[in-house]
């Protein structure tokens, strides 16, 4: 079936180090990507996404590129802030609108 | 103004009660969603509806209904509450139920079972 793996976490970060949290997915066509990101307390937000391979999704200085070779999507930030602290998820979703999560990685980015 | 809005954003009841978490979304989206969260973060969908017709209905058990009056609102109400089903549960809303469309949440309700 249909799934994502996402790197476990918490991913500890200084502010303004590069951020990489990796994503695979395994599906039985071409799915659509997504990024979404949880701050304490709130609901999920869409970070960005990508719909077809070799396409680069990207939003507050975050990236993610679709790589149909290996099945990743996996989400980069060049500078990391305190701010960005919160628990991202990886998803997919392929014929039809329902979203598979992967299962969430926390990332603290301290001063 | 919020986007999508459950109420309430707190539940603390007793194990067999009866209750219901209300959702409502002002984006004029056809689609709309419940979806769990346990206690290690992992999110799965419950249901999904489209102008008020079920569409997805992953394996929850019967004691969960989801009520739509209108595109506008879902509902959720559960019988017969039980220990597992302490999780947040988060209401969603979609443009169209289509693979490429972001889905927006609200911020969830926190259910816990005494």
């Amino acid at each position: 079936g249909n799934s994502v793996t996402q790197m476990e976490g918490p991913v500890t970060l200084s502010e303004e180090a590069f951020l990489t949290i990796n994503c695979t997915y395994t599906a039985t066509g071409y799915p659509s990507l997504f990024w979404y990101v949880q701050y304490p307390g709130e609901g999920l937000q869409l970070l960005l996404k990508a719909t077809k391979a070799d396409d680069k999704g990207s939003n507050k200085g975050f990236e993610a590129t679709y790589r149909k070779e290996t099945t990743s999507f996996h989400l980069e930030k060049g500078s990391v802030q305190v701010s960005d602290s919160a628990v991202y998820f990886c998803a997919l979703s392929y014929n039809t609108d329902k979203l598979i999560f992967g299962t969430g990685t926390r990332l603290q980015v301290f001063p | 103004d919020t986007a999508v809005s459950q109420t309430p954003k707190y539940l603390v009841t007793q194990m067999g009660n009866d209750k219901s978490i209300k959702c409502e979304q002002n984006l004029g989206h056809d689609t709309m969603y419940w979806y769990k969260q346990d206690s290690k973060k992992f999110l799965k969908i419950m249901f999904s509806y489209n102008n008020k017709e079920l569409i997805i209905n992953e394996t929850v058990p019967n004691r969960f209904s989801p009520k739509s009056p209108d595109k506008a609102h879902l509902n959720l109400h559960i019988n017969s509450l039980e220990l597992g089903d302490s999780a947040v549960y988060f209401c969603a809303s979609s443009q169209e139920a289509a693979v490429n469309q972001p889905q927006h949440f609200g911020d969830g309700t926190r259910l816990s079972i005494l």
